[in-house]
Formats: structure tokens, sequence, C-alpha cells
């Protein structure tokens, strides 16, 4: 059974830092893109950065960019996400999830079909 | 950034009812667009990927459509297990970027 579960969210002031973690498990987590994906409070969804199989490309949301780092141990079967300088904008519920991909005729696309149940950052002094 | 402008916010309707929603995008995206649905609470679910394939698992009564700048989702008869939110996403650069959403709520 696929399992994908975030930690690590909670309490912290505005400009402090918070590392979340997320650990799969029931498939090969080497062979996937990964992404966070989170959602401030009654708010929509909003993609936050996203990594390679291999951790060799990374991308970010300008909002998070020199902020935010996305980062993967394949070896331990979990994905990070360093955040420093936090604001209160920041505050949500932070989800990851698998990119199982699909491609066809030359395209890739992406499909988030596994989804952790998300962890909580707020951030306020 | 590529905006996805979700048409509309939110809807009322009730069981058995056709619905569609409709996502625009601010520039091409050729067929690079996913659905989601999202219910208090909890995770999002894909629901379709590549505009129009459906992921394994959701029921028939969902599909989607569309290529360049304009999409559709359409639930051509609305159960009670469909009232949520539903987001589309694109996925043709980054950043990936969601529309704001659209809450299906009990008419």
């Amino acid at each position: 059974e696929v399992q994908v579960v975030e930690s690590g969210g909670g309490l912290v002031q505005p400009g402090g830092s918070l590392r979340l973690s997320c650990a799969a498990s029931g498939f090969t987590f080497s062979r996937y893109w990964m992404t966070w994906v989170r959602q401030a409070p009654g708010k929509g969804l909003e993609w936050v950065a996203k990594i390679k199989e291999d951790g060799s490309d990374k991308y970010h949301v300008d909002s998070v960019k020199g902020r935010f780092t996305i980062s993967r141990d394949n070896a331990k079967n979990s994905l990070y996400l360093q955040m420093n300088s936090l604001r209160a904008e920041d505050t949500a519920v932070y989800y990851c999830a698998t990119d199982l991909g699909y491609c066809s005729g030359g395209a890739c696309y992406a499909r988030y079909d596994y989804w952790g149940q998300g962890s909580l950052v707020t951030v306020s002094s | 950034a590529i905006q996805m402008t979700q048409s509309p916010s939110s809807l009322s309707a009730s069981v058995g009812d056709r619905v569609t929603i409709t996502c625009r995008a601010s520039q091409g995206i050729r067929n690079e667009l996913g659905w989601y649905q999202q219910k208090p609470g909890k995770a999002p679910k894909l629901l379709i990927y590549a505009a129009s394939i459906l992921e394994s698992g959701v029921p028939s009564r969902f599909s989607g459509s569309g290529s360049g700048t304009d999409f559709t989702l359409t639930i051509s008869s609305l159960q009670p297990e469909d009232f949520a939110t539903y987001y589309c996403l694109q996925d043709y650069n980054y950043p990936s970027t969601f529309g704001q959403g659209t809450k299906v709520e009990i008419k």
C-alpha cells in the first residue's frame, strides 16, 4: 500500500525556520518526481515546489524562492522542505504528493496520485 | 506565471444534475492540465490528467475536455459524494498553478 506521511509542522515565529519531512512507502520512491502543495486556512491550493527523481532538477514558486528549498534522500525514501525566513503568509497545511507522471506522444503530464494527510505550519508571534 | 481562472467560483446543484466547470489559462498550455477534487479536511484527489484522461478508479460520470486555453470538467449526473471543491492545475511550465477552485454545493 502506498503511503506518504508528512511531519515537522508546528508553530514558529516570523523569521524562523522549519523543516518538513515526507516519508514515503509502498512504491519505488526514487523513480518519481515529488511535489509540495500548500493550502492557507480557508483558501485554495497553491503549488509550492517540485523535485526530479534524482534530485537534479528543482522548481519553486516565486513567493518562496530564496527562502524554501525542496530536497530528497532516496536512500531514506524521504522528501523534505526546508523553510527559512518564514512569514505569516506561509501559514498553511503543507501536503506532499507523488507525481506518478504519464508520458505519451513526446509529452509528459503530471499525475499527483498519492497525497499525505498534510502538516500544519503556523507562523505567528 | 500562468494564471488559471476557474468559473464559476461556486455553484448549487441537485443530485442528478449535469455540472460543468471551466478553467481558462492565461496562455496556451496544450493539454497539460489536471482536475482535482477536495473535500473538507482532506487531501486533494486526482480525477483527470492530460485534460481528458480519467484516473483509474474515478467514476465515469467525470469527464474532461479542452486544449490550448479553455478546459472543462463535467459531472454527468451529480451524486451526493461529489459535493466538494474542484481545482484545475496546469503543468505546462513551472511554476505549476492551480485555479482558485469551484465549490459545488447542495441545492
